[in-house]
């Protein structure tokens, strides 16, 4: 079963609107962290944003949120009022408390592309 | 401070050709990655290593050997290239701590796109 699930291979936004992009996950474990990477055109891998299972609140880091549903096993990112330069690939990850270096699963990605 | 550093960029390899992915880390951090990344599949981690002195399987993991060689430096060697070995590769880094409950970024490097023909 795939640990984590990104259903959008792609999603076109609007410039100022707000757009959110799914993840759901699958983990027994009680303690994980979700993380979302931003990938632009030019390859790097860029931090976006953190959820940690035990957290209470949403994540938040200036015009992306993570809204965390725990029961449905989803944490969607909303990027709010788009920019041109958004448009990227988007990673959900999970981090497992179980396992020496506790590596991150990738999802598949959702292509982002916001529209002038 | 440079971050997570890959060499090199690029490369073209023939069909059971060798080479070795340059990775180092100036963050003193503990665990190293190495991640392919292939078109619809996102990342698959293909060796890590905890700490200094160990190395361990990821998800992909045949073809590939990895060194440690200090805390800083880790290396992917490809023994003898084939064309399914065509991707990006990314190397990246974090500090592993023993709390279940804290949390640490994992940076990345740069990339290398290895094209095996």
């Amino acid at each position: 079963a795939q640990k984590i699930t990104q259903t959008q291979p792609g999603m076109f936004v609007q410039e100022k609107e707000a757009v959110t992009l799914d993840c759901t996950y699958d983990t027994s474990d009680q303690s994980y962290g979700l993380f979302w990477y931003k990938q632009p055109s030019s390859g790097e891998m860029i931090f976006l944003i953190y959820q940690g299972s035990y957290d209470e609140q949403n994540a938040t880091e200036g015009r992306y949120s993570l809204n965390f549903q725990k029961a449905r096993k989803s944490a969607n990112l909303v990027i709010s009022a788009s920019q041109l330069g958004d448009s990227a690939m988007y990673f959900c990850a999970m981090r497992e408390s179980s396992g020496s270096a506790r590596q991150l699963t990738f999802g598949s990605g959702t292509q982002l592309t916001v529209l002038p | 401070n440079a971050g997570v550093t890959q060499t090199p960029k690029f490369q073209v390899l023939k069909t059971g050709q060798s080479m070795t992915l340059q990775c180092a880390q100036d963050m003193n951090h503990n665990s190293m990655y190495w991640y392919r990344q292939d078109p619809g599949m996102g990342l698959r981690l293909i060796y890590y290593s905890a700490s200094e002195g160990t190395t361990d399987k990821g998800e992909v993991p045949n073809g590939y050997n990895v060194s440690r060689l200090n805390k800083r430096e880790f290396s992917l060697r490809l023994e003898s290239a084939a064309p399914s070995q065509t991707s990006v590769y990314f190397c990246a880094s974090k500090w592993t701590s023993g709390s279940l409950f804290s949390y640490n970024e994992q940076f990345f490097g740069p990339g290398t796109r290895l094209t095996v023909l």
